[in-house]
C-alpha cells in the first residue's frame, strides 16, 4: 500500500513563528504536492515538485516556500506564520505524468494548523 | 482556464441513490477522477473514468461521462451512512497536476 505520511496531525503556532510541515512518501514517486483546504474553497495548490531540488509554484504560493532535498520528502515552510494561514494542509504524491496515462495522487491524512 | 465546478452540499436518506454532478472545462483530459474524503482524513481515489468511455460501473458506484457537455456524475446506489463524506471531482491539469472541484459534502440521514 502506498503511504504518504505527514509528520503532525495537529499543530498550534504563534503569529510570526517559522513553521515546517513535513511529508514523506514510500512509493518512489517523482511528483509531490502541497495543498491547503478551506471550507467552501476546496483544495488549492500551493507548490509542487517534479524531482529533487525542483519546485513549481501553484495557485497560492505567497507566504510559503518548499524544500525537496530527497525524493521521498517534501517540506512546506511558512517563513512567518500569519492567522490567515490557519488551515488544513494536505500533501500528495504521484508518479511522473506521461501523456495518456492515469494521474493518481495519493494523499496524506492532513495537518490541521492553527496560527494564533 | 482549467476549472471544475460541483455543488457544495447534497442530503439523502439512507437506502436512496445519491447523484453528485460535476462540470469541467478541459476537453483534452484523458481521465477524470472522483476522490472521497472522510471526516478528519486525506483524500482517497474512489474511481476514475477514461475519456473515451461514457459509463463505468463498480459495485454501488456508477460514473457517467457526457464529453460533449463536459459533465461528469457519480451515482451511489443504496446510500449508507458510511458514505457520508466530501466527494471531489478532478481533471488532469496542464502541468501534470490535478484540478479539483470544491467538493460536495454528502450527508446521509438514517
Amino acid at each position: 500500500d502506498v503511504k504518504v505520511t505527514q509528520s503532525s496531525r495537529y499543530l498550534v503556532k504563534r503569529t510570526g513563528e517559522k513553521v515546517f510541515l513535513e511529508c514523506v512518501q514510500d512509493m518512489d514517486h517523482e511528483n509531490m504536492f502541497w495543498y491547503r483546504q478551506d471550507p467552501g474553497l476546496g483544495l488549492r495548490l500551493i507548490y509542487f515538485s517534479y524531482d529533487v531540488k525542483m519546485k513549481e509554484k501553484g495557485d497560492i504560493p505567497e507566504g510559503y516556500s518548499v524544500s525537496r532535498e530527497k525524493k521521498e520528502r517534501f517540506s512546506l515552510i511558512l517563513e512567518s506564520a500569519s492567522t490567515n494561514q490557519t488551515s488544513m494542509y494536505l500533501c500528495a504524491s504521484s508518479f511522473l505524468q506521461r501523456t495518456g496515462t492515469k494521474n493518481i495522487q495519493y494523499f496524506g491524512a492532513g495537518t490541521r494548523l492553527s496560527v494564533l | 482556464g482549467e476549472d471544475v465546478e460541483q455543488s457544495l452540499f447534497l442530503s439523502v436518506r439512507e437506502g436512496d441513490s445519491s447523484v453528485i454532478n460535476c462540470t469541467y472545462t478541459d476537453s483534452s483530459s484523458t481521465y477524470l477522477y472522483w476522490y472521497k474524503q472522510e471526516p478528519g482524513a486525506g483524500l482517497q481515489l474512489l474511481t476514475y473514468i477514461f475519456s473515451n468511455m461514457d459509463m463505468k460501473q463498480d459495485q454501488r458506484l456508477t460514473v457517467l461521462l457526457n464529453k460533449k457537455d463536459k459533465h461528469l456524475s457519480l451515482r451511489i446506489a443504496d446510500t449508507q451512512t458510511g458514505d457520508s463524506a466530501i466527494y471531489f471531482c478532478a481533471e488532469g491539469g496542464s502541468q501534470g497536476n490535478l484540478i479539483f472541484g470544491k467538493g460536495t459534502k454528502l450527508s446521509v440521514k438514517p
